[in-house]
């Protein structure tokens, strides 16, 4: 699976929007990527994945570089709710089943009042 | 629908007795994934299952340690003589099968067995 690279920590005011980057310059056509948040020792949470498209949900946007070597995940009003680790994952898709996801170190997001 | 359910939350185990941690997956999914995170550390990949079958145990240490997803029940990591560096918190994950409707992992608030 590819790898990714995150920047290990990062600060963001209450009410602003929080944009996260992630490299993964060897992304391969079958691989997507997956964002998921860790809130203190809680069981990871999915917040949104995607291919090539951008994708936006309830909870965030992802923006994917044409050439997919890059990501941004994008938390539009941060709250001190959304203080976490933040996990940038390739995960591949195989004929009749998907890959595990391997969790790298995350970005540290702490949201300030 | 009930979520993916681990229990027990808290395991307290004395050196070379035996841990099972049991995972119950959200109703209509058969793939199963064991993940642990050691203290102050990311959460390591160990193995993923789908029903009566081991897909992928790259993630798994050589000895003392198993799982299983049999056809009916929960999946099960069981941790045969722990040691103290065992201790850590267990996450299981549970997704439906390709091609459905939903390509996402769903956690578990996992199991924390501590060794004394």
């Amino acid at each position: 699976d590819a790898k990714t690279t995150q920047p290990p920590s990062m600060d963001c005011a209450e009410g602003r929007a929080a944009n996260l980057p992630c490299n993964h310059s060897t992304i391969s056509g079958n691989e997507y990527v997956y964002w998921y948040r860790q809130i203190h020792s809680q069981g990871p949470q999915y917040i949104i994945h995607g291919l090539k498209n951008n994708e936006t949900n309830e909870m965030a946007s992802l923006i994917i570089t044409e050439d997919r070597k890059s990501s941004t995940l994008i938390l539009p009003h941060a709250t001190l709710r959304d203080t976490a680790v933040y996990y940038c994952i390739v995960r591949v898709a195989i004929t009749d089943s998907w890959g595990k996801l391997q969790f790298g170190a995350g970005t540290q997001v702490v949201v300030t009042p | 629908n009930a979520g993916v359910m681990q229990n027990p939350r808290h395991l307290v185990r004395r050196r070379g007795q035996e841990a099972r941690l049991r995972c119950s997956p959200m109703k209509g999914h058969s793939h199963v994934y064991w993940y642990r995170q050691l203290p102050e550390e990311g959460l390591k990949f160990m193995v993923y299952l789908q029903k009566e079958n081991i897909i992928d145990e790259s993630g798994m240490p050589k000895e003392r340690f198993s799982a299983e997803f049999p056809k009916e029940g929960p999946s099960i990591l069981r941790i045969q003589q722990v040691v103290r560096g065992d201790s850590a918190a267990y996450f299981c994950a549970s997704s439906p099968p390709r091609g459905s409707t939903s390509e996402k992992l769903f956690f578990g608030s996992g199991t924390q067995l501590s060794v004394l």
